[in-house]
């Protein structure tokens, strides 16, 4: 079945530091999506990437699907104490019976030291 | 609108007993996701229904586990007999379409099984 890895699982890094978060999926997908959790909360969208070798950004968030639609990445430039939470990748299948699925990478945990 | 609406947000029984978890999606999505989250195994996808009808059920852990969705307003997840390792937090999130689309998280109920 369809399965989407992510690396690393924690991350910790002074603020200002950059942070890159890194996302696998065992099968070519439709699209990838990331989202933020922050402690004691859900999963709140940021940002869908559809086409291959797609590069968006965000203000300091900059999110690339690879060519062969199966990772993906988010870095983030000059971390702050708000960007604080854990970080999901969601692939979604591209057809057969995975067409809609939406499967969720482990997600990284990101702390920042002020 | 008031986003998805889960209840209870907290839920504490004893093993043994039968809990039912639900959930109300946004009005007008017709996908609709229950997840489980535990530190250990991140967020697993249970089922998703699109338009009321079960596509994938392969992430119900065993018998134990049910969900229904009578129709586009509601859902329902079922545990019965419920057991400790079943403790987690269970999200559900709705979506507009089968593809392109961001999911919206409700804000989840802790289940604690003693």
């Amino acid at each position: 079945g369809q399965q989407v890895m992510q690396i690393p699982q924690y991350q910790h890094v002074q603020e200002g530091e950059d942070f890159t978060t890194y996302c696998n999926s065992s099968t070519t997908l439709s699209n990838i999506q990331w989202y933020k959790q922050r402690p004691g909360g859900h999963p709140v969208f940021l940002i869908q990437l559809v086409k291959s070798g797609e590069v968006k950004k965000q203000k300091r968030l900059t999110f690339q699907f690879g060519e062969a639609k199966k990772n993906s990445s988010l870095h983030i430039t000059a971390t702050q104490t708000t960007d604080v939470g854990t970080y999901f990748c969601a692939g979604a299948g591209a057809g057969g019976t995975s067409y809609g699925k939406l499967t969720f990478g482990q997600g990284t945990i990101l702390t920042v030291h002020p | 609108d008031a986003g998805v609406i889960q209840s209870p947000r907290h839920e504490v029984t004893e093993m043994g007993q039968e809990v039912t978890l639900r959930c109300k999606p946004i009005s007008g999505h017709n996908s609709l996701f229950w997840y489980r989250q535990t530190m250990m195994r991140g967020l697993e996808l249970l089922i998703y229904f699109n338009n009321n009808v079960p596509i994938d059920d392969s992430g119900m852990p065993e018998d134990r586990f049910s969900a229904k969705m009578p129709n586009a307003s509601f859902s329902t997840l079922k545990i019965q007999p419920s057991e400790p390792r079943d403790s987690a937090v269970y999200f559900c999130a709705s979506r507009v379409g089968v593809g392109n689309t961001e999911a919206f998280f409700g804000q989840g109920t802790r289940l604690t099984v003693v």
